[in-house]
């Protein structure tokens, strides 16, 4: 794989179920992120990671959980999902979470539907 | 609080010029970047401002001012697969993107 690869590509969940989106990168970045993104909005930051072993609350991490146990997966799981967690969910990595110049690389996406 | 400002959608002519404008206000600034979007599509960088001035890359400039909290995106020579959006993010005092909304550019024949 090159990049960053994101899984699954779209899912319709129930509300009230447990779910983890899984998110992969192969360029050795220490710095990782999760964003939502939703109509009119920006993008807004869930949790991130400076590096393995540690990570972060973003902007709105209400809801949401995310584990680095190694520097290429940092899966985001949504404990009991909710209609508001509907939306697209992109992973990004960079390669430091602590220089201003490192540009982030991101994952396709993941189309989130909660009914 | 932190803001980000940047028009809802703008429309132009394939081969003409276009400047898209960014204007923020953030806890602490350690730079700007702009990114494209295509349609059900991953962000992918296009430039990072961190000084004044104007910054060239081919088809694409970007400029900055610092005191004025402002800055534009300059497309020349538009081409249809210019059609994106267009999202400006400052980089705060906590090394954090804070993201604008994006601009839809709309390119027409």
């Amino acid at each position: 794989i090159a990049g960053i690869t994101q899984a699954p590509t779209s899912q319709i969940l129930a509300a009230g179920r447990r779910m983890t989106l899984r998110c992969t990168q192969d360029m050795r970045h220490n710095a990782m992120y999760w964003y939502r993104q939703d109509l009119g909005l920006g993008l807004r930051l869930i949790h991130y990671s400076n590096t393995a072993g540690t990570t972060g609350k973003g902007e709105v991490p209400d809801g949401y959980s995310v584990s680095r146990a190694n520097t290429d997966d940092f899966p985001l799981t949504l404990a009991s999902a909710v209609p508001s967690q509907t939306s697209v969910y992109f992973c990004a990595s960079s390669l430091t979470g602590t220089s201003g110049s490192n540009e982030q690389f991101f994952g396709p996406g993941t189309r989130l539907t909660v009914l | 609080g932190q803001n980000i400002d940047q028009p809802t959608e703008m429309t132009a002519t394939e081969g003409a010029i276009v400047q898209i404008n960014c204007t923020y206000q953030t806890s602490g600034f350690n730079g700007l970047f702009w990114y494209q979007q295509h349609a059900g599509e991953a962000p992918t960088f296009l430039s990072y401002n961190v000084l004044d001035g104007l910054e060239e890359k081919g088809r694409f400039s970007s400029f900055l001012s610092r005191s004025k909290g402002y800055s534009y995106l300059l497309l020349k020579e538009l081409q249809m697969k210019d059609s994106a959006s267009y999202l400006c993010a400052v980089m705060d005092s906590n090394y954090q993107l804070i993201w604008g909304a994006g601009t839809k550019l709309i390119i027409k024949p």
